[in-house]
């Protein structure tokens, strides 16, 4: 089945700074890649998704990059606020068979003022 | 987006009981997920509950203790079985429509098994 890994574990930024997180998948069959956001005590967010037919995808300060080669993808967020600190999580699926996600382990961003 | 509820939110529980979730949707949805959060841990998958027949289940959780009904499309409930306190997590329901891989998800449910 379908393994997803994520990096890094944790990530501290000063505010206005970039984040980068990235993660790798094992299951060529994969072609949906969505970003989630999860608060402390509320559910995941979906906060920006990519299809393996397209490369990247930007949503204002938020950006994502995939490599199908490589079979990795990462989420950039851009001049961060303190309001972005969350666990992120990055998830595989395919539109055939199974269909469920496959998370990542999840990334804890905290944005220093 | 579906708007997607759940009851109870949260739960307290003795071991040895069991616990039913239940997860409503505003809308006919294709596919409604089943996971399980443990404290500070991703989400994993427990099954996929399908309309009108059985719960289709990931490796590691089975039927007996994880019994899933769906009904209809837009109604699925989880049952925790003989809780014990390594049962204590959150559970989530997540749904996706036809034609679509986004997928939604509820609330959660907070369970602590003492």
């Amino acid at each position: 089945g379908e393994n997803v890994e994520q990096h890094p574990s944790t990530l501290s930024v000063q505010e206005g700074d970039s984040a980068v997180i990235k993660c790798t998948y094992s299951d060529s069959a994969s072609n949906y890649f969505p970003w989630y956001k999860q608060e402390l005590g509320k559910r995941p967010q979906l906060i920006i998704d990519i299809r393996s037919n397209v490369g990247e995808k930007k949503d204002q300060r938020i950006a994502v990059t995939l490599n199908k080669t490589a079979k990795h993808f990462s989420l950039h967020i851009t001049e961060t606020q303190p309001e972005d600190s969350a666990v992120y999580f990055c998830a595989a699926s395919s539109n055939t068979g199974r269909r469920a996600l496959t998370f990542g382990s999840g990334t804890r961003l905290q944005v220093q003022p | 987006s579906a708007v997607i509820s759940q009851k109870p939110s949260r739960d307290i529980c003795q071991r040895g009981t069991s616990l039913t979730i239940q997860c409503q949707v505003d809308s006919q949805v294709t596919m409604m997920f089943w996971y399980r959060q443990q404290p500070g841990q991703s989400l994993t998958l427990i099954a996929t509950a399908n309309q009108g027949s059985e719960a289709t289940y990931e490796s590691g959780f089975v039927i007996d203790k994880f019994p899933i009904s769906r009904p209809n499309l837009t109604f699925s409930t989880l049952t925790v079985s003989n809780m014990s306190p390594e049962d204590s997590s959150i559970y989530l329901c997540s749904v996706q429509t036809s034609g679509e891989e986004t997928q939604y998800f509820g609330p959660g449910t907070r369970l602590l098994v003492l």
